[in-house]
């Protein structure tokens, strides 16, 4: 395993569905981070984790519901989504956040798909 | 006005001719820009980064920072098919939030 991996890479759910995004990296980087990517948008940061400790939620609505329980997991959780969160969500992690200029690694990305 | 402005395209160039990507930022005190490729269907990697003014060189890659100017590029020399990807610009201020521009595809013709 390398890298940071998603799963699952493509969901279709409800509006009255809960499920979860899972992410895990396997860099040691000690920073996680969940972005929205719509069509002729530029990504959208969500949430970011440092230390296992939520430091950033870019006014994201409650439907959205993020855990990391180690460095090197993190979930996004969904429920009682609208269509308008069809989305491609990616997971990405760096060695540290803030001021330094450490890059981020992407995961491959869930296509999602509210019906 | 957006934070980070790039043209969606698509930008066309015939193979072996040289592509030119631009970005423009509105925050004055941002510091460090990044370009990264995103293939349709595959997630962003970061292919250059940037901090200081002036040209900075990888192979066939050259990203220039003009911080006066509010403007990063990137030109990709010898533009090859496979170079065919979304390019995002990405841009850190002093806050240290990384803002990304829409991305602009780049189409190469063999």
């Amino acid at each position: 395993e390398t890298g940071v991996t998603q799963t699952p890479r493509h969901l279709v759910m409800g509006m009255t569905n809960k499920k979860s995004l899972k992410c895990e990296q396997h860099l040691g980087h000690n920073a996680m981070y969940w972005y929205k990517q719509s069509a002729k948008k530029p990504l959208e940061l969500m949430f970011v984790y440092s230390l296992e400790e939520r430091v950033e939620n870019n006014s994201v609505p409650s439907r959205f519901s993020p855990e990391c329980p180690n460095s090197s997991h993190l979930f996004l959780h969904l429920h009682t989504l609208q269509p308008e969160d069809s989305a491609l969500y990616l997971c990405a992690s760096s060695q540290r956040t803030g001021e330094d200029n450490s890059p981020l690694h992407f995961g491959n990305g869930t296509r999602l798909t509210v019906t | 006005q957006k934070e980070v402005e790039q043209n969606s395209g698509p930008l066309s160039v015939p193979e072996g001719a040289i592509a030119s990507l631009n970005c423009t930022y509105s925050d004055r005190g941002s510091q460090s820009f990044f370009w990264y490729r995103q293939y349709s269907g595959k997630s962003p990697e970061l292919i250059m980064s940037i901090y200081s003014n002036g040209d900075k060189e990888d192979g066939r890659f050259t990203a220039q920072l003009n911080k006066a100017s509010q403007y990063v590029s990137l030109l990709i020399r010898d533009s090859q098919p496979s170079d065919s990807a979304t390019y995002l610009c990405a841009v850190k201020g002093n806050t240290g939030k990384l803002i990304f521009g829409q991305g602009t595809t780049l189409q190469v013709k063999p």
